[in-house]
């Protein structure tokens, strides 16, 4: 089974310009979700989406920060304009459609490093 | 919001030792989870825990999910040195919250 497919691997932006990332989700899998993890941190949680809806962007900063997935497959996080506090790895996952009564684990892909100069 | 204290933030260790780290929290979780990730990889799966008091192994690993509800412990028996990485734990109710990671190293 393919795993989470993120790209870019990396990227390299000056502070207030633009930026997007893109991930494929494992087939079948329903939900995705962003993370953003800072170095020495665990992920925390931007956005999850159930199919081409959102169900929780409570920790998304959305002044800044935007995500779709539009066609309930892939999806994009965009981040426009980027701060230097931004600096961080973008993880995406996914899962198989899940419910608070009856979890499914999420896969993680392998991120995209971004670095804000 | 809701926090894990996961300890101990790094361990020097000896190839053949057992490892065991744990989480705790002032809240309540519905699932417990370990996830390992390696540098520039994402994290990966290792042990979920559904239900309080469950014990659960995957090969040298073994995880529990405390009774209480709000912690988990994860040992590692007799350690290799392809266990060196960081270890996550992660509470769900609702979504999941990460711990800060335990950064495991193996000396031959």
């Amino acid at each position: 089974e393919a795993g989470v497919a993120q790209s870019p691997r990396y990227k390299i932006i000056e502070k207030r310009q633009s930026v997007a990332f893109w991930c494929n989700p494992i087939s079948g899998h329903a939900t995705l979700y962003w993370y953003q993890q800072i170095l020495g941190q665990g992920p925390k949680l931007l956005i999850q989406f159930q199919n081409n809806g959102v169900v929780d962007d409570s920790q998304l900063p959305k002044d800044r920060f935007s995500a779709e997935r539009l066609k309930g497959v892939d999806s994009t996080l965009k981040i426009q304009p980027a701060k230097l506090e931004d600096s961080a790895v973008y993880l995406c996952a996914s899962s198989q459609s899940t419910s608070d009564s009856h979890y499914q684990p999420q896969h993680f892909g392998d991120g995209t490093r971004l670095s804000i100069l | 919001g809701q926090q894990l204290n996961q300890s101990p933030q790094s361990m020097f260790i000896q190839e053949g030792e057992d490892v065991s780290m744990n989480c705790t929290s002032s809240s309540i979780f519905n699932t417990w989870l370990w996830y390992k990730q390696d540098p520039g990889e994402g994290p990966v799966l290792l042990i979920a825990l559904y239900k309080a008091g469950e014990l659960t192994s995957n090969g040298r690993l073994t995880a529990q999910f405390g009774i209480t509800r709000k912690d988990s412990f994860l040992n590692i028996s007799a350690s290799i040195p392809s266990d060196v990485g960081i270890y996550f734990c992660a509470g769900r109710r609702g979504q999941l919250t990460f711990g800060s990671g335990t950064q495991l190293t193996v000396l031959p």
